[in-house]
């Protein structure tokens, strides 16, 4: 198994543009999360997802958005990328939600908005 | 006041020394927790969960205090490849809460 994956590795966007984050995972699991990381600060979930065709809002949503079409991949959308948009974001997923269930992270992806 | 607080440390810990660091969370009908341990640059990896009773995992001991609201992590015999950011992490109802993680830095 991959695990999840995440293309691509690094990017720089200029401020207004677009770009979708990839992610993928290859191990079956329904629940799919977007993460961003700032220096010095936790992770902050982004969007979730609890199976195909279903999206929801986490933390620090504004300026993202999701879709899950299938169990497989949950690409992160950034319309209008913003300098407060550069950090590293982590997509992640887990087979269930419920208390004690590991979450698997991919490797990341660095964004820098300038 | 964050949900979940962490000492950022760097703690400086000389190989085969004994390093012990805690978290305190807010919400006290959080169900679970555990510890992820992220190297630099890399993405979080579970190191271990946390259970009521604590638990033990090779050189590695969690305790949770549900009274006071904290859990912590004890290293025993550190090795150099010990060397990474300890990310605390609190499940309540399914949603995970991220400490903005403790570093720890083993020496020779």
């Amino acid at each position: 198994n991959a695990g999840v994956t995440q293309t691509p590795k690094f990017r720089i966007l200029k401020i207004g543009q677009s770009m979708t984050l990839q992610c993928a995972q290859d191990m079956n699991h329904n629940y799919m999360y977007w993460y961003r990381q700032d220096p010095g600060m936790g992770l902050k979930l982004i969007y979730y997802s609890v199976g195909a065709g279903i999206t929801d809002k986490g933390e620090v949503p504004n300026g993202y958005n999701v879709s899950r079409s299938t169990t497989e991949d949950f690409p992160l959308r950034l319309e209008l990328a913003a300098p407060s948009q550069t950090s590293v974001y982590f997509c992640a997923s887990s087979y269930s939600k419920q208390s004690g269930t590991e979450e698997y992270f991919g490797p990341g992806t660095r964004l820098l908005v300038l | 006041r964050k949900e979940v607080e962490q000492d950022p440390g760097p703690f400086n810990v000389p190989e085969g020394a004994t390093v012990a660091f805690n978290c305190t969370y807010s919400n006290s009908a959080s169900q679970s927790f555990f510890w992820y341990r992220q190297d630099c640059r890399k993405e979080p990896k579970l190191l271990m969960s946390v259970y009521s009773s604590g638990n033990e995992d090779g050189r590695f001991t969690a305790q949770l205090n549900r009274a006071s609201q904290y859990i912590s992590l004890l290293i025993r015999d550190s090795k150099l490849s010990d060397s990474a950011t300890y990310l605390c992490v609190v499940n309540s109802w399914g949603k995970l809460q991220f400490g903005a993680g403790t570093q720890v830095v083993v020496t020779p």
